[in-house]
């Protein structure tokens, strides 16, 4: 089956500082990559769609500058929290799909903590 | 933004017991998906039904999809202590490839 491999699976960071996170498709082309963030007990927000050769798109509320994408090729997308500040704490995963209309296969997340 | 809302929030039950839990959605779908998360993990894919099924079924799961209400369930049957984790519903977002999850159903199976 599809697997997407993300890395780091958890990070801490002192304030100011930058965090890249890296998601892989293993054994699939991954033309779009989405992103997700979830607080604890919440569910997940989608925050950016990030697409093979081309500029992300963001959801209303989400600042591009601080919340980098890129997606250089075909498996694999990076998500950059930049200038982090304790708010940026959370849970981060991105997931893909072969197919529309198929089940998603997501990572196994990254967990964030800015001191 | 939210596509809608589960309920329960949180559901405890005996091991054996079946467990079903509510989603209900805002705007038109391509498909419903269920996903399970295990506390700190990632999802994991159960069971997608197109807006054209009522009906799926895939191994103890049962998922209901009545696009009349905007509403799905889904069944455990003969739920066991490996089936706690939270539960949630998404819907695409038209052709766009997103996925609009809901609130999320935390369920405890008690062995």
């Amino acid at each position: 089956g599809a697997v997407v491999s993300q890395h780091p699976s958890w990070v801490i960071c002192k304030s100011g500082t930058s965090v890249k996170i890296e998601c892989r498709s293993l054994d699939f082309q991954a033309t779009t990559m989405f992103w997700y963030r979830q607080f604890p007990k919440q569910s997940l927000m989608l925050m950016a769609t990030s697409n093979e050769g081309s500029k992300a798109t963001y959801e209303q509320g989400v600042e591009k500058d601080k919340f980098l994408i890129n997606h250089a090729s075909l498996t694999l997308s990076t998500l950059t929290v930049t200038s982090a500040h304790p708010e940026d704490s959370s849970f981060y995963i991105c997931t893909s799909t072969k197919t529309l209309n198929y089940g998603y296969t997501f990572g196994s997340g990254t967990r964030l903590t800015v001191v | 933004s939210q596509q809608g809302e589960e309920d329960p929030q949180a559901l405890s039950i005996q091991e054996g017991e079946n467990a079903t839990m509510n989603c209900s959605y805002k705007t038109s779908i391509n498909n419903l998906q269920w996903y399970r998360q295990n506390s700190g993990r990632g999802l994991v894919h159960l069971i997608l039904i197109r807006s054209n099924e009522r009906e799926k079924h895939s191994g103890r799961l049962r998922v209901t999809l009545d696009t009349s209400k905007k509403s799905s369930s889904l069944l455990i049957t003969a739920s066991r202590a490996a089936d706690t984790a939270s539960y949630f519903c998404a819907t695409d977002r038209g052709n766009t490839g997103k996925l609009i999850f809901g609130q999320g159903t935390t369920l405890q199976v008690k062995p």
